[in-house]
């Protein structure tokens, strides 16, 4: 069974600055993906960014950008130039063959203006 | 191009009762997953449907049942609900036909509280 860990249960920014939430996970798998999803105070779930485990280059979109480390099973997002409208609760997500999302707890991300 | 849709937003209903959540899946999708978000925990995954089975089924009891419609739609039921029933339900869809690997989108969730 897979499993997914974030160490962090709350993280907080300036406006404007960089912040890396973490993840790990473990897997016998060799060929799955990894996801980051935000959910904000609406609980609307929002995809983020995804990477697939078998490309070595690391996906970006816009502001956030992944560090994907495969045999260390680690799985950070970097967050850029933090706006206010970042504020949500993270989480870290596995997925193999199409099947079920496996969630992990979740950070929760404070943007101070 | 419509998203996820779910249907109601809130629902309350009382220990014992019955209720049937519905979703939509965005348009050109396949394949519906149900996800019960307890408050302050991540998702967990109840069951996922594709060509109206079920294809895949987490650690929750036979109190849970779902089905999925031809047009790809699905509902999720709760029989004899239970306190601790009460949840976010996300619905996730996703395309199983192409082949790749999918995204899965989520809908907005339905909100249930058991009094």
């Amino acid at each position: 069974a897979q499993t997914v860990t974030q160490s962090q249960p709350e993280m907080s920014v300036q406006e404007a600055e960089t912040v890396t939430l973490s993840c790990t996970y473990d897997t016998s798998e060799s060929d799955y993906y990894l996801f980051w999803y935000k959910q904000p105070p609406s609980r609307q779930m929002i995809l983020v960014i995804r990477q697939e485990a078998y490309k070595q280059q690391n996906a970006t979109e816009n502001r956030f950008s992944v560090n994907f480390q495969k045999a260390a099973k680690s799985f950070s997002l970097k967050i850029s130039d933090s706006q206010l409208g970042d504020a949500a609760m993270y989480f870290c997500v596995f997925n193999f063959g199409n099947e079920k999302l496996t969630f992990g707890t979740g950070t929760r991300l404070t943007i101070i203006p | 191009d419509a998203g996820v849709t779910q249907s109601p937003t809130h629902l309350i209903k009382t220990r014992g009762q019955q209720v049937t959540l519905r979703c939509s899946p965005k348009s050109g999708h396949d394949t519906v997953s149900w996800y019960q978000q307890a408050l302050g925990q991540g998702p967990q995954f109840i069951f996922q449907y594709y060509e109206e089975e079920e294809r895949q089924r987490g650690n929750f009891p036979d109190r849970f049942s779902g089905h999925q419609f031809p047009n790809y739609s699905s509902e999720l039921n709760v029989n004899a609900l239970l306190l601790g029933d009460s949840a976010l339900y996300l619905c996730a869809s996703s395309l199983l036909t192409s082949g790749t690997q999918e995204t899965q989108y989520f809908g907005p969730g339905t909100r249930l509280l058991v009094l």
